[in-house]
């Protein structure tokens, strides 16, 4: 079956920083991948979305990297903040068809000011 | 725009009763699910629906069942509550197609004592 790794142990990085979570597969290649953002006691926020075709993917200080021969992900932050610290999941479709989204455990990112 | 709703956002049960809970979206998508989320367990899909009348089970149906009668809404309902279901449940929603973000609700915080 599925299965998404993501690094359980938190991640803590000095404001100003480039913060690096990865997020690896197994089993199967997906046609796409999502990064989500959780804060505590919310739900996720959808934030990229990177497809098998995409090497990289950009949004604001954000950058997805897409590498389905190691089938790994790297979600970036540049010039991290301390309003970036929150759990990061990254979700991929299941096989056979893309309505159903099966999610990584998320790594928690907190930025020291 | 209100995008996904949930209600309650706590609920305490006792074993044996039942209970629904609620998720309406405004948005028009076709797409919306239910998550339970468990600490280092991630985000685990238990029910989904791709339009109004059109059902399936994710990966944690057992105990839970689910009707999508018009597109707004997707309520999700226990039969007869189990501390096993102790858990902070979300509701999602997205648009069909491949590689849409899902908008998920606030979260419902349920405790079965």
């Amino acid at each position: 079956s599925q299965k998404i790794e993501q690094n359980s142990e938190a991640l803590n990085i000095q404001e100003g920083k480039t913060a690096t979570l990865t997020c690896n597969y197994t089993n199967y290649s997906p046609a796409y991948l999502q990064w989500y953002r959780q804060d505590p006691g919310r739900g996720p926020v959808f934030l990229l979305l990177i497809r098998e075709n995409e090497k990289e993917k950009r949004k604001e200080r954000l950058k997805v990297t897409f590498d389905t021969t190691l089938k790994q992900s790297l979600f970036h932050i540049t010039a991290s903040q301390p309003a970036d610290s929150a759990t990061y999941l990254c979700a991929l479709p299941t096989p056979g068809g893309y309505q159903k989204v099966t999610f990584g455990t998320g790594t928690k990112l907190q930025v020291i000011p | 725009n209100a995008g996904v709703t949930q209600t309650p956002k706590f609920q305490v049960l006792k074993t044996g009763q039942s209970m629904t809970l609620q998720c309406a979206q405004d948005m028009n998508h076709e797409y919306m699910s239910w998550y339970r989320q468990d600490p280092g367990m991630g985000l685990r899909l238990i029910h989904y629906s791709v339009g109004a009348g059109i059902t399936d089970q994710g990966e944690v149906p057992n105990g839970y069942n689910v009707s999508r009668s018009t597109t707004e809404d997707f309520p999700l309902r226990l039969l007869s509550a189990a501390p096993s279901q102790t858990s902070v449940y979300f509701c999602a929603s997205s648009r069909p197609g491949q590689g849409f973000g899902a908008f998920f609700g606030q979260g419902t915080r349920l405790t079965v004592v």
